[in-house]
């Protein structure tokens, strides 16, 4: 089973460019998340997506974050325009359909953005 | 507040030591719990979960974790410790009141020496 692809692997821009990441989920999976990264911290979500809707984007900063998934399968996530706090991993991770809490949150191998 | 944490920024264990990764929680209701490895450079990977039933749970690599609920923790244990169990080890658990997501601790830089 393919796990859950991300693109680019690393991304290097300066500050006030935009930027965008990719992610393809788990097949099959409902359910989509992304998580920012910051050296030294867990992770923490921007967005949870069920199918193409959104369930979760309170920690998403929407005046300069944007992410949307067509279809409910594949995922963008989208920095315009990018400060320098913004650097950071940006894991994106995919579940089943929940049926209750348990559902396992298996991760992509993320992209590490720069922002200079 | 609903909280996870990991009171350890890193331990350090000698090969063929048993090692333990230490996490509490603070949550309301029955408490789900999960543990992640990261390898330098790579995502986060599964390692183990408590939903229910026996405290004691075995997970991926030889890890196993044991449940207690009154004194809140959920520690990562493994017998004898591997030089390439060396990685960030993060504890975590969902907050289905927020949409499920995850709350992560801030993670163990788990040292394994030769």
């Amino acid at each position: 089973e393919a796990g859950v692809a991300q693109s680019p692997r690393y991304k290097i821009i300066e500050k006030r460019q935009s930027v965008a990441f990719w992610c393809n989920p788990i097949s099959g999976h409902a359910t989509l998340y992304w998580y920012q990264q910051i050296l030294g911290q867990g992770p923490k979500l921007l967005i949870q997506f069920q199918n193409n809707g959104v369930v979760d984007d309170s920690q998403l900063p929407k005046d300069r974050f944007s992410a949307e998934r067509l279809k409910g399968v594949d995922s963008t996530l989208k920095i315009q325009p990018a400060k320098l706090e913004d650097s950071a991993v940006y894991l994106c991770a995919s579940s089943p359909e929940p049926r209750g809490r348990g559902e396992t949150q298996y991760f992509g191998p993320g992209t590490r953005l720069l922002v200079l | 507040a609903q909280s996870v944490a990991q009171p350890e920024d890193q331990v350090n264990v000698a090969e063929g030591n048993p090692l333990t990764v230490k996490c509490t929680y603070s949550v309301s209701g029955n408490p789900y719990l999960f543990w992640y490895v990261q390898y330098p450079n790579r995502g986060l990977q599964f390692l183990l979960k408590y939903i229910t039933g026996d405290n004691l749970v075995k997970g991926s690599y030889g890890f196993e974790a044991e449940f207690n609920k009154s004194q809140t923790s959920f520690h990562l244990k493994k017998p004898s410790a591997l030089v390439s169990d060396s990685a960030l080890y993060f504890c975590a658990a969902p907050f289905y009141n927020q949409g499920g997501k995850l709350i992560f601790g801030q993670g163990t830089e788990l040292s394994v020496k030769p």
